[in-house]
C-alpha cells in the first residue's frame, strides 16, 4: 500500500542554519504531497503542498519539490529560528474518493538560540 | 484558526467508560475527516464522510468505535467501553470550500484535536 517514510528524529539545530528533513514516498498512482507542522500545544497546519511532478511548494521560508523520479518531497529552510521548533509532518492524497491523508511518523525540529 | 472546532479539547475518563466528541467543520463544505495520532506517531486515518454518508472507515476502527454526522454538518465520535490502548489524539479535518476534490488538489484543515486518556 501507499506510505510516507520520514527521517528519523529528533533534528537539533542552531538559529540560521540550514534544514532539511527527508520525505519520501510509496504511492500506486500520482497523489498530492504536503507538509504539515504541530507547534507545541496547537492543532496541525497546512505548511505547504505540490500536486504533481515538478512543482514547488513553499510558504515561510520553507520549499519542498515533488521529485516523480526519486519520489521524494524533501522540507528545505535557508536559515532556521528558534520559532520553527515543532513537529514536521509529510504526507500523500489522492484527493476525491481516495482523499484521507496519509502521513509520515513526523520529525521534531529543536532550533537552538 | 483553521474554521475546524472539537469539543472538548481534552478528556479523562476510566476504562470501560463510553466518551464522545464532536467536530464542526468548516462551513458548507460535504467532506469531514477523523483521524487519530498515538504519541510519537503520524495521525492516522479512521473514516470519512461526504455529507451524512460514512463512505469509508478504516480497520483500526473497531466495532468499539461510532462515527455520525447528521444532517451533513457535525460529526460525532463515539467510542464505547474504552480501554486504555485508545488513548489518543482525535483530529477531525475537512477542507475549505472551493478546494477542488478532484486530481488529488484537496487540502484539509485540521481542528485542534480532543486529547483522550483513558486510565
Amino acid at each position: 500500500g501507499d506510505s510516507v517514510t520520514q527521517m528519523e528524529g529528533p533534528v537539533t539545530l542552531s538559529e540560521e542554519a540550514f534544514l532539511t528533513i527527508n520525505c519520501t514516498y510509496t504511492a500506486t498512482g500520482y497523489p498530492s504531497l504536503f507538509w504539515y507542522v504541530q507547534y507545541p500545544g496547537e492543532g496541525l497546519q497546512l505548511l505547504l503542498k505540490a500536486t504533481k511532478a515538478d512543482d514547488k511548494g513553499s510558504n515561510k521560508g520553507f520549499e519542498a519539490t515533488y521529485r516523480k523520479e526519486t519520489t521524494s518531497f524533501h522540507l528545505e529552510k535557508g536559515s532556521v529560528q528558534v520559532s520553527d521548533s515543532a513537529v514536521y509532518f509529510c504526507a500523500l492524497t489522492y484527493g476525491g474518493s481516495q482523499g484521507n491523508l496519509i502521513f509520515g511518523k513526523g520529525t521534531k525540529l529543536s532550533v537552538k538560540p | 484558526d483553521t474554521g475546524v472546532s472539537q469539543n472538548p479539547r481534552h478528556k479523562i475518563t476510566k476504562r470501560g467508560q463510553n466518551v464522545t466528541f464532536r467536530c464542526d467543520p468548516i462551513s458548507e463544505h460535504n467532506r469531514l475527516y477523523w483521524y487519530r495520532q498515538t504519541l510519537g506517531q503520524g495521525p492516522e486515518f479512521l473514516t470519512y464522510f461526504q455529507n451524512e454518508a460514512q463512505l469509508e472507515k478504516s480497520r483500526l476502527l473497531s466495532d468499539r468505535f461510532s462515527a455520525e454526522r447528521p444532517k451533513g454538518s457535525f460529526s460525532t465520535l463515539e467510542i464505547q467501553r474504552t480501554e486504555q490502548g485508545d488513548s489518543a489524539m482525535y483530529l477531525c479535518a475537512s477542507p475549505r470550500p472551493g478546494a477542488s476534490l478532484h486530481g488529488g488538489k484537496e487540502t484539509q484543515y485540521f481542528g485542534p484535536g480532543t486529547r483522550l486518556l483513558v486510565l
